[in-house]
């Protein structure tokens, strides 16, 4: 079945290090996308990508950074620049960044900063 | 810059009950708009969509959701609804001309008693 993987499913991290959270697709999509998800906070778009080795900045990009060197892959690091890392992020998927094609989803990483 | 408005936090309702969900969002020019879904434990998913003609859209398991441009609402539907629409729903709006970038409201929580 084609779809998105992401993982870890949950990932505990000391302060003060960086984490990269995988995400894989298999549905041949172009555009790539990374969301936080917070409580009542609803989904805020951390970073994009339209095609391999672009990639742009969204709403909340400070304190992450991402590559996108393979079609299928996009991962995300989040770095100790972060200030409050823990959250649920989500990663997701298009055919290509047209305004009519509609995002399809992972199951999401919870990150968890001890 | 967009925003989207989802009025009710959480909404429970009994069984065999209507459902209307509030959206608003705030930009005046051309929009897409989206309903997404999430299911405990699940990926987020998409319920429906507008983007040109008949204003009210008919979306996956019985929901609806009408298009009113002169209240820049998008309020999502049900007649009647069941204990498995337990979940958290999301309206969502792609906005300005030449943007792709989705951006979501908070959220509304949905329980249905049985």
């Amino acid at each position: 079945d084609g779809g998105i993987t992401q993982s870890p499913k949950y990932l505990f991290r000391k302060e003060g290090q960086n984490v990269t959270l995988s995400c894989e697709q298999n549905l041949n999509h172009d555009a790539m996308y990374w969301y936080r998800q917070d409580p009542g906070q609803g989904l805020r778009l951390i970073y994009y990508s339209q095609i391999v080795n672009d990639f742009q900045k969204g709403d909340i990009a400070e304190g992450y950074s991402v590559s996108r060197e393979k079609k299928e892959s996009f991962p995300l690091t989040v770095t100790s620049a972060q200030k409050n890392p823990t959250a649920f992020y989500l990663c997701a998927s298009s055919t290509h960044t047209g305004r009519e094609q509609p995002q399809h989803f992972g199951d999401g990483t919870r990150l968890s900063i001890l | 810059a967009q925003s989207v408005s989802q009025h009710n936090h959480h909404v429970i309702l009994s069984e065999a009950a209507s459902l209307e969900l509030g959206c608003n969002y705030s930009y005046g020019g051309t929009v897409n708009l989206f309903w997404y879904v999430q299911y405990p434990g699940q990926h987020l998913q998409l319920l429906l969509k507008y983007f040109s003609g008949d204003p009210l859209v008919k979306g996956i398991k019985g929901f609806e959701a009408e298009f009113i441009k002169s209240k820049f609402s998008f309020n999502l539907r049900k007649p009647s609804v069941q204990w498995s629409d337990t979940a958290e729903y999301f309206c969502a709006v792609i906005s300005g001309a030449g943007s792709y970038q989705l951006t979501f409201g908070k959220g509304t929580k949905l329980s249905v008693i049985p």
